[in-house]
């Protein structure tokens, strides 16, 4: 069975600090793993992904994400966060070849001037 | 363009009148899938299909009902709706790598 959890409902950091969202993830299978943004009233969009490559992914605005297997993690970091980064992310597993997909509850990310 | 095309975004509708959200895609992919965001659970699956005349239960599957009868289209029925439908929907299309395209979403409301 696959499940994921977001350990922070919530996170708040000042403009130009570095961001960390945390993302544990429990799957029977080699899974691929996600993250994604939801800018408010707008849809979902892919911010990175891994799929059984490198660790360490890179993705659009500045974020990464580094899978590791033995700590079941796939934490969401930036070094220096911007206004514009506020919004909800989800993490989300999907088994490799498999149809389910479960996301996370979402951490809401909040930028202080 | 790419892209994944919901409609209506809005709809205010009666217990038990039954309604169909709409869902299209241009991509030619074969997987869709329909999700339920809410507050503090994030999106939860609904229901999915692998191509066409293919469907199965996501997680949350009462209440509901797909049809795919043809690859771009993924209608999202509800028979009898009831005001714990109350949610925001989101279809998605999925491309190979598994990478989820998200329609704007249709946030309906059941009185």
């Amino acid at each position: 069975a696959q499940s994921v959890t977001q350990l922070d409902s919530h996170v708040s950091v000042s403009e130009g600090t570095p961001v960390l969202l945390r993302c544990n993830y429990s799957s029977s299978y080699s899974p691929s793993l996600f993250w994604y943004v939801q800018h408010p009233n707008k849809g979902l969009q892919l911010l990175l992904k891994y799929t059984s490559a490198a660790t360490l992914v890179k993705g659009i605005n500045g974020f990464e994400a580094e899978f590791k297997k033995s700590e079941t993690s796939f934490h969401l970091t930036k070094p220096s966060a911007h206004m514009s980064d506020a919004a909800e992310y989800f993490c989300v597993v999907r088994n490799t070849g498999g149809f389910k997909t479960i996301f996370g509850a979402g951490t809401r990310l909040f930028v202080k001037a | 363009e790419a892209q994944v095309t919901q409609n209506p975004r809005y709809l205010i509708t009666v217990t038990g009148k039954k309604l169909t959200v709409t869902c299209s895609q241009n991509m030619n992919h074969e997987y869709m899938s329909w999700y339920r965001q809410d507050p503090g659970l994030g999106l939860r699956q609904i229901y999915y299909s692998m191509n066409v005349e293919v469907t199965d239960k996501g997680d949350v599957p009462e209440g509901y009902k797909v049809s795919r009868k043809e690859k771009r289209n993924f209608p999202l029925i509800l028979e009898s709706p009831s005001p714990n439908q109350t949610s925001l929907y989101f279809c998605a299309s999925t491309n190979p790598g598994g990478e989820n395209f998200f329609g704007q979403g249709t946030r309906l409301t059941v009185v």
